[in-house]
């Protein structure tokens, strides 16, 4: 089945500490995108990527990093600089280029917890 | 400045009725806008979308009407079923300048359906 995969569901870290949230996907998309979700808020883009080997800063990216080595991969590292990263994490991709109108397919989240 | 704002966070509509979700954005540069809808502990799935050259798209019980002056969508569905109860974001997005290659989100309206 094509589709994105994100791990872990849950994730804990202590304060101070970097961790790397993966996001994977087998559906062959160019684009794809990192949102935090707050309880009782939107998505905010934090980073998002149109290509292999290049990608873009969103609304809300400081204090995270991203790589985007391959095609079906773009991990999203929480650093320490974040200080607010308790949140819910989703990861998206869709047939890339500048066209905004392709619809994103999303994993189903990363539940970030500090200890 | 939030560019895709819903203002109603939530609706509660009895079953069979029609329900309408709404969605106002401010940025005259959008022009696609998409809808999501979203399970609890899962990533939103792509529902219906509409390109600012029409006013209409219909996709079965699913309906988003655009009212470019107004700068206002909404989405209705008819007759509304239980398991419509989800959480319907907005979208925007547009190809040109500062919006090319991702979409805006609303904050989200959490739509109950009464059996």
């Amino acid at each position: 089945d094509g589709g994105i995969t994100q791990s872990p569901k849950y994730l804990f870290r202590k304060e101070g500490q970097n961790v790397t949230l993966s996001c994977e996907q087998n559906l062959n998309h160019d684009a794809m995108y990192w949102y935090r979700q707050d309880p009782g808020q939107g998505l905010r883009l934090i980073y998002y990527s149109q290509i292999v080997n290049d990608f873009q800063k969103g609304d809300i990216a400081e204090g995270y990093s991203v790589s985007r080595e391959k095609k079906e991969s773009f991990p999203l590292t929480v650093t320490s600089a974040q200080k607010n990263p308790t949140a819910f994490y989703l990861c998206a991709s869709s047939w890339g280029g500048a066209n905004s109108n392709q619809p994103q397919h999303f994993g189903d989240g990363t539940r970030l917890s500090i200890l | 400045d939030q560019q895709v704002k819903q203002n109603s966070p939530s609706l509660s509509v009895q079953e069979g009725r029609i329900s309408i979700l709404n969605c106002d954005y401010t940025n005259s540069m959008f022009d696609y806008f998409l809808w999501y809808k979203k399970y609890p502990a899962e990533g939103p799935t792509f529902l219906i979308s509409i390109s600012s050259i029409k006013d209409k798209n219909e996709d079965g019980r699913f309906t988003v009407f655009l009212n470019k002056s107004a700068k206002h969508l909404s989405l209705h569905i008819v007759p509304s079923q239980p398991g419509d109860s989800a959480v319907y974001f907005c979208a925007a997005g547009g190809a040109k300048g500062t919006n090319a290659g991702k979409s805006t989100f609303g904050d989200g309206t959490t739509l109950t359906v009464k059996p």
